[in-house]
């Protein structure tokens, strides 16, 4: 079974400072990674993943995250925020493989751009 | 295109009484999910369809039934609501199974409460 730890609850930053979400994963198989984020009132919509190969990955809206394979890690970076980027931070995982039936998600990180 | 539309949009309900959230998407997507939120909590999977005509349990799949007659609607129902049953609930589809990591795109959501 998969699970994720994301290690705040709340992160309170200032606008155009850098900002780290952090998530840790726990899986006896390797692992596909995931981060979503939800605007207030609204649904989740993917920001980045994870699959295979360069462990940087890059998404939308400035946002980039590394995979850390040894330290079972995939925080959520940006090196400039913006009062848009207010909203609820999601981790997720699933395991790779046909038997992968699940999208396993952590309790989310609120953060919050105070200007 | 609309994508993953929900329905209702909030409704409160007696404790006991019968109620079905409606999902439907128009991105001709074989997968559909439904998720339960709840603070602190995260997102935890209900039930999940892989394809029209076939279901499976999620992580808390008691006190919920859902069914998958056509690759478009995904309805939940609660056949005797409890208060612990009162949340956030997401409807979720993507083209593929999670084994695919395919990303998935979610419904703007069902606040329900159950008094």
């Amino acid at each position: 079974a998969q699970s994720v730890t994301q290690l705040d609850s709340q992160v309170p930053v200032f606008e155009e400072a850098p900002v780290e979400l952090r998530c840790n994963y726990s899986s006896s198989v390797s692992v596909y990674l995931f981060w979503y984020v939800q605007y207030p009132n609204q649904g989740l919509q993917l920001l980045l993943k994870y699959l295979s190969g360069s462990t940087l990955v890059k998404g939308i809206n400035g946002f980039e995250a590394e995979f850390n394979k040894s330290q079972t890690s995939f925080h959520l970076r940006k090196p400039s925020v913006h009062i848009s980027d207010t909203a609820e931070y999601f981790c997720a995982v699933s395991a790779l493989g046909q038997g992968a039936q699940k999208l396993v998600f952590g309790q989310g990180t609120r953060l919050t751009i105070n200007p | 295109i609309a994508g993953i539309t929900q329905a209702p949009t909030s409704q409160i309900l007696a404790a006991g009484r019968r109620m079905t959230l409606r999902c439907t998407q128009d991105m001709r997507h074989n997968a559909m999910y439904w998720y339960r939120q709840d603070l602190g909590l995260g997102l935890r999977l209900i039930h999940y369809s892989n394809t029209a005509g076939t279901t499976g349990k999620g992580e808390v799949p008691d006190g919920y039934s859902v069914s998958r007659a056509n690759t478009d609607d995904f309805p939940l129902t609660l056949a005797s609501a409890v208060p612990s049953q009162t949340s956030v609930y997401f409807c979720a589809s993507s083209v593929g199974p999670v084994s695919r990591a395919d990303t998935q795109y979610f419904g703007p959501g069902t606040r329900l409460t159950v008094l």
